[in-house]
């Protein structure tokens, strides 16, 4: 089954607290991504995986960090979060980067206090 | 880096009518556009894609054009249905490797 699953589905934290969201996808495939979504915003990539260990900065990598040691999982931390972090998250992954659908998780809704 | 702009926040469309969203983009090396739609509460999924080798492409009531000359591409969602209603994100690519850049969002609603 082609499925992308995010852990925690929601979750609230206090500021400078330690955040980590999870990802697994069980298609094999080779990219992955980290999106956040906010009302008029839209969805703004934070991070892109190529592979294990192959990872590339997005358009708003600021305060977030990600690892990747299995293809299949694909994390995203943020180390001391700030408020304005309260948002949406969604990863994704796709049979490799070159124009390939995205598949989506369920999203991971994250509340900093 | 590449900007996408989708015109349209909200459609609201008769039960039956089409529905229209259009979308430009800035980058002329943009080749790759494809169409998500998120229904309330839900995650987004795939709907459409269009490469800029063709201009005009159709998955049974759907109908994506590309305008590569005014940077411009759109969906047409014919024949609505209530099951239609949601929010329509484009995209493009100008990069593989970047990743996609998408568009604010289309809310579509509709009624019978």
């Amino acid at each position: 089954d082609m499925k992308v699953t995010q852990m925690p589905r929601y979750l609230i934290k206090r500021m400078g607290e330690n955040v980590l969201l999870e990802c697994g996808q069980d298609m094999s495939h080779e990219t992955m991504y980290w999106y956040r979504q906010d009302p008029g915003l839209g969805l703004q990539l934070i991070y892109i995986s190529y592979d294990v260990d192959s990872n590339s900065e997005g358009d708003i990598p600021k305060g977030y960090r990600v690892s990747r040691k299995k293809r299949e999982h694909f994390s995203l931390i943020l180390d001391s979060a700030k408020t304005n972090q309260t948002s949406v998250y969604f990863c994704a992954s796709s049979l490799n980067y070159s124009g390939n659908t995205l598949y989506f998780g369920e999203g991971s809704r994250l509340i900093v206090v | 880096g590449e900007k996408v702009e989708q015109h349209e926040s909200t459609l609201s469309v008769r039960e039956g009518d089409s529905a229209v969203i259009n979308c430009t983009y800035t980058d002329t090396a943009s080749s790759y556009f494809p169409w998500y739609k998120q229904e309330a509460g839900k995650s987004l999924h795939f709907v459409i894609d269009i490469r800029s080798n063709v201009d005009r492409k159709q998955s049974q009531r759907l109908i994506v054009l590309l305008d590569k000359k005014a940077k411009r591409f759109s969906l047409h969602i014919t024949a609505t249905q209530p099951e239609d209603s949601a929010i329509y994100f484009c995209a493009a690519s100008n990069n593989y490797a970047q990743g996609l850049t998408f568009g604010l969002g289309t809310r579509v609603s509709v009624f019978p």
